[in-house]
């Protein structure tokens, strides 16, 4: 059975950074790509960015890119969101998702429960 | 990139039909078949209901179903029950100009009456 489960979120002040991880159970790891997804208080779902089975490629999007970093590490079974320079427009439950394809098709056949991160001075 | 629009509500009586319409441009849900739906009960795990436009994962019932034509995809819930309940998304690859791309739309939400 497919686990995911997200921890690291927390109260953060902005302009900080925080790293979220994600350790996953119950499939081949290194056969998926990953991606997180988030969504801020009373919005919709938000697609943040995503890496490649192998780690050797990585997506973000518009809004995160160049303050966003995604890794994983097989040896973990664990993939990361490095999230630098936060912003108040940043608090949101973060989401990670498995992909059912090796390089990202972007079905999402799995997700964990979220973290929390809240940006507040 | 703009979320893709979808109607913020819709809702439907047990046993009825509901569609869900996500409407983005050529750059995304016109231009490609790698559509997914997911359902979210607040509070839980988004759920995959529909990927690639139209097809179904295994354990999802066959009461719902998928389909697009032109810059619109469609999500159809028939037989509607209780469970139902909940926001959907749609999500559409998105990557003509950035590699590797996604867009969800707003989501709606789904009240059985």
């Amino acid at each position: 059975q497919v686990h995911l489960v997200e921890s690291g979120g927390g109260v953060v002040q902005p302009g900080r950074s925080l790293r979220l991880s994600c350790t996953a159970s119950g499939f081949t790891f290194n056969s998926h790509a990953m991606h997180w997804v988030r969504q801020c208080p009373g919005k919709g779902l938000e697609w943040v960015g995503g890496i490649s089975y192998d780690g050797s490629n990585k997506f973000y999007s518009d809004s995160v890119e160049g303050r966003f970093i995604i890794s994983r590490d097989t040896s973990k079974r664990t993939v990361y969101l490095q999230v630098t320079s936060l912003r108040p427009d940043d608090t949101a439950v973060y989401y990670c998702a498995r992909d059912v394809d090796y390089y990202g098709s972007g079905t999402l056949s799995d997700w964990g429960q979220g973290t929390l991160v809240t940006v507040s001075s | 990139q703009s979320a893709l629009t979808q109607p913020r509500s819709v809702s439907g009586s047990p046993g009825q039909s509901v569609t869900i319409s996500c409407t983005g441009t050529t750059d995304d849900v016109g231009g490609y078949n790698y559509i997914s739906w997911y359902q979210h009960h607040p509070g839980k795990a988004p759920k995959l209901m529909i990927y690639d436009v139209s097809d179904r994962p295994s354990g999802v019932p066959d009461r719902f179903s998928g389909s697009k034509s032109d810059n619109t995809a469609s999500l159809t819930i028939s037989g509607l029950q209780a469970d139902d309940e909940a926001d959907y998304y749609c999500c559409s690859y998105a990557g003509k100009y950035t590699f590797r791309s996604w867009l969800f739309g707003g989501g709606t939400k789904l009240t059985v009456l």
